[in-house]
């Protein structure tokens, strides 16, 4: 039974770019929520959607934006990259909406702006 | 504003002692409580939860203990194993807010001595 997959897996980007960040959650799982973890912090709550509508929102910035699909897949979008988007960003599925157990994470995609 | 505290960045144990992880919190409204472990080029996993209507929960060599009134927990491994080196995450969410959303702590590296 697949996990939670994440793509890529790194990647590089030069300041100002656009970057899409991509999640396949545990089939059956509808919610689906994207965390930034800065090198030394722990993760940071950034998105969650559950069937398809927004459901969070963290302390991020405009230029972050996210989306869920009909297949319950998720997009994380960062616009005008800077310096300090540098981070490794997790996608989390679970099950239901209410109860914080039962998150399964991704292994990550790890950004690098340059 | 560090809603969720875990105050040593680093622990060693040697293998077959307890190692005991400490978290504390600030937030009155958290209401249920997880432990995760992280190895490098890996996601958080998912270890252990404690909802804030109990005391104790135990899953194996793994108990977390809660103290609501010092907005404290901690999480116990007993007896320690090599295989337990890794990161260990705190975190806290306020699921009766209808909310899926986990605050983190920064994480402590727990090193098992063979």
């Amino acid at each position: 039974d697949a996990g939670v997959t994440q793509s890529p897996t790194h990647l590089i980007k030069t300041r100002g770019q656009h970057v899409t960040l991509r999640c396949s959650p545990i089939s059956g799982h509808k919610s689906v929520s994207w965390y930034q973890q800065v090198l030394g912090q722990g993760p940071q709550f950034i998105f969650q959607y559950y069937e398809k509508e927004e459901r969070g929102r963290g302390n991020f910035p405009d230029r972050f934006s996210a989306r869920q699909f009909p297949n319950y897949s998720s997009e994380l979008n960062v616009n005008a990259l800077l310096l300090g988007d540098s981070a490794l960003y997790l996608c989390a599925s679970s099950l239901v909406l209410v109860g914080a157990h039962g998150y399964t994470f991704g292994s990550g995609t790890r950004l690098t702006v340059v | 504003d560090q809603q969720v505290k875990q105050n040593s960045p680093s622990l060693s144990v040697q293998e077959g002692r307890i190692s005991i992880l400490n978290c504390d919190y600030t937030n009155s409204m958290f209401d249920y409580f997880l432990w995760y472990k992280k190895y490098p080029a890996e996601g958080p996993t998912f270890l252990i939860s404690i909802s804030s209507i109990k005391d104790k929960n135990e899953d194996g060599r793994f108990t977390v203990f809660l103290n609501k009134s010092a907005k404290h927990l901690s999480l116990h491994i007993v007896p320690s194993q090599p295989g337990d080196s890794a990161v260990y995450f705190c975190a806290a969410s306020a699921s009766n807010r209808g909310n899926e959303k986990l605050t983190f702590g920064t994480g402590t590296r727990l090193t098992i001595i063979p």
